[in-house]
């Protein structure tokens, strides 16, 4: 049972080019989340998923596609990729909230992404 | 939407003293509140969390307060010590729709043997 895991751990971009983050997991959870995370201002979602075939925009969306093709799986896009997109991502999964349980976010080992 | 501020943003501590963290919410639907602890080049892991019908709750060593008359909630960490140095995360969520969760900026935690 690996969890959630992320491919790949490290990338560097140039700024314009363009390049898809993997997410997978093997809990048979229905949310997927990706997050990035910059010093000092703790994670931000960007886009999640709450099933296959469905997404919905987070808090910073701007720059970033993704794609839920496969319950299992949860793609982030970067189409044209710029400097400020410097940052970790994470990726993370959770069950839907029923009573007590389901609350936990489960998360990915992270992307260190630079963009150049 | 819902915002999350934490304080401080870092915390020295001498091994085995206590280490507090204190964060406030600004949307009082919000229902859930958990802290993550992410140590050094790792993942974020879930250490404790505390639900808005419930005050108190504790694990060992650790603990989470909740005012929700005030907006905030706050982590205690007793007898310190240096395996507990790391970034330490709190979070709420507004209703259970997308259990989605808004983080406050994080506190990084030093113990000094």
């Amino acid at each position: 049972n690996a969890g959630v895991t992320q491919t790949p751990k490290f990338r560097v971009l140039k700024t314009g080019q363009s390049m898809t983050l993997l997410c997978a997991q093997d809990m048979n959870h229905e949310y997927m989340y990706w997050y990035r995370q910059d010093p000092g201002m703790g994670l931000r979602l960007i886009h999640y998923s709450v099933g296959e075939g469905t997404t919905a925009k987070g808090e910073v969306p701007d720059g970033y596609n993704v794609s839920r093709l496969k319950k299992q799986n949860f793609l982030l896009g970067l189409e044209s990729a710029a400097p400020s997109q410097t940052s970790v991502y994470f990726c993370a999964s959770s069950s839907p909230v029923s009573g007590t349980s389901g609350n936990t976010q489960y998360f990915g080992p992270g992307t260190r992404l630079t963009v150049l | 939407g819902e915002n999350v501020e934490q304080h401080p943003s870092t915390l020295s501590v001498q091994e085995g003293d206590s280490a507090v963290i204190k964060c406030t919410y600004s949307d009082s639907a919000s229902n859930y509140f958990p802290w993550y602890k992410q140590e050094l080049g790792k993942r974020p892991q879930l250490i404790i969390d505390i639900r808005s019908n419930v005050g108190e709750k504790k694990d060992q060593r650790i603990a989470v307060t909740l005012n929700k008359t005030a907006k905030h909630f706050s982590l205690h960490i007793t007898e310190t010590q240096p395996e507990d140095s790391a970034v330490y995360f709190c979070a709420a969520r507004v209703g259970a729709a997308g259990n989605k969760l808004t983080f406050g900026g994080g506190t990084r935690v030093l113990v000094k043997p």
